[in-house]
């Protein structure tokens, strides 16, 4: 089972901010918090990951709290191709299991 | 397009037959995982490959699913006698190796199973 609770679905208007919402209360800490997304029909797209510090990139910015238990995925300024799902991912990033737990994720529609 | 190539894109069957699947992982990534995405959910996890050598499978690889890397590099799943319950998105992933930036799993676009 996935190690994260997303909600189902957001919305968001383009040129805006969307901050998606992940909680893994459970994380241990050798866990890393990964971050995908897919966009219809096609294969899942890497973002970002983290492991305490915020981290950005030229796709998002994410900020991971302080407790490691939750954190957000940013994408500064939407467009009408950033609709897709994404998915927030708990993984130990080297030694354990190498594959990726994906949950429903959440369904982000930008709206012009 | 992340630079994993799979074929064919799309192929439907009728139950019964066997099907095969190919996987071409982005050049020197010496990982490779196989998995499976049914209508409304996330992928899940199916199989991985370092180099030639199969490491982990996951109990959704029933007896009736082989995947093989033969040389390392390009991979195939092959299903035997499909049911209908295999109509799915195949999708592979792969990537450089272990370590935090080097083990980040790059995806191809799937093949999408269905069968009648």
């Amino acid at each position: 089972d996935a190690k994260t609770t997303q909600p189902t679905s957001m919305d968001c208007a383009e040129g805006r901010a969307a901050n998606l919402p992940c909680n893994h209360s459970t994380i241990s800490g050798n866990e890393y918090v990964y971050w995908y997304r897919q966009i219809h029909s096609q294969g899942p797209q890497y973002i970002i990951h983290g492991l305490k510090n915020n981290e950005t990139n030229e796709m998002a910015s994410l900020i991971i709290t302080e407790d490691r238990k939750s954190s957000t995925l940013i994408l500064p300024h939407a467009t009408l191709r950033d609709t897709a799902v994404y998915y927030c991912i708990v993984r130990v990033a080297w030694g354990g299991s190498e594959k990726l737990v994906f949950g429903k994720g959440t369904k982000l529609t930008v709206n012009p | 397009d992340t630079g994993v190539s799979q074929d064919p894109r799309h192929k439907i069957t009728k139950r019964g037959q066997n099907v095969t699947f190919r996987c071409d992982p982005i050049s020197e990534h010496n990982r490779l995982y196989w998995y499976r995405q049914t209508l409304g959910q996330g992928p899940e996890f199916l199989t991985y490959f370092q180099n030639e050598a199969q490491l982990e499978k996951s109990r959704l690889l029933s007896d009736r699913f082989s995947a093989e890397r033969p040389k390392g590099s390009f991979s195939t799943l092959e299903i035997q006698r499909t049911e209908q319950g295999d109509s799915a998105m195949y999708l592979c992933a792969s990537s450089l190796g272990a370590g935090t930036e080097k083990n980040i799993q790059y995806f191809g676009a799937g093949t999408r199973l269905s069968v009648l």
